[in-house]
């Protein structure tokens, strides 16, 4: 079984400020974690990926995550926020188990960037 | 290599009609992904398949619902006697291969509108 927490619903930060998304997994195997991006009705875009190389992954538009196996934790961030950045984030969740598994979406994280 | 695509990008229907939804997936992949996002919620799973075949239709309401991936053409998500609960928006994705590595790569969306 597996399962994906994002702890906030709602992050509200200053533009220039640091970004901080938080995500927590649970997983039977060594899993693949992912964060995607959906700005206002547009489709989910890849930010970046963690599939068992480097803990520190970096991905596009400055964001990075840490996996780290030991808090259960793939969080996101940015240190700078840029008001292009307003948007919805998912963290996901694969198990490499071997063949096919469902990924698994948190609910999502809305990030506002304020002027 | 054009991304994934889904037409039409909005649809309006009226209750009891019929709703057809089409993904075209990336050139080359040949494993596509059916979600639906309903308001305020994450994205979730309804069906998974390969050429020809449904995989995992797990997440698929039991009735009204189906989906096909044919030899030839896109895959069709078909929602027969919509209601307007079927209001969402419906995310096709599309990956080379299986397993917990593969990233799926996300179409831009139909948007469902159910009057």
């Amino acid at each position: 079984a597996q399962s994906v927490t994002q702890l906030d619903s709602h992050v509200s930060v200053s533009e220039g400020t640091p970004v901080l998304l938080r995500c927590n997994y649970s997983s039977s195997y060594s899993p693949s974690l992912f964060w995607y991006v959906q700005h206002p009705n547009k489709g989910l875009q890849l930010l970046l990926k963690y599939t068992s190389a480097a803990t520190l992954v970096k991905g596009i538009n400055g964001f990075e995550a840490e996996f780290k196996k030991s808090e259960t934790s793939f969080h996101l961030t940015k240190p700078s926020a840029h008001m292009s950045d307003a948007a919805e984030y998912f963290c996901v969740v694969s198990p490499n188990s071997g063949g096919y598994q469902k990924v698994t979406f948190g609910i999502g994280t809305k990030l506002q960037v304020i002027p | 290599n054009a991304g994934v695509m889904q037409n039409p990008r909005h649809l309006v229907r009226r209750r009891g009609q019929e709703a057809r939804l089409r993904c075209s997936p990336m050139k080359g992949h040949s494993h596509v992904y059916w979600y639906r996002q309903l308001p305020e919620e994450g994205l979730k799973f309804m069906v998974y398949l390969q050429k020809e075949n449904i995989i995992d239709e797990s997440g698929m309401p039991k009735e009204r619902f189906s989906a096909e991936f044919p030899k030839e053409g896109p895959s069709i998500l078909r929602i027969q006697q919509v209601v307007r609960g079927d209001s969402a928006a419906y995310f096709c994705a599309s990956s080379p291969a299986t397993g917990g590595q593969e990233t799926q790569y996300f179409g831009p969306g139909t948007r469902l509108l159910v009057l």
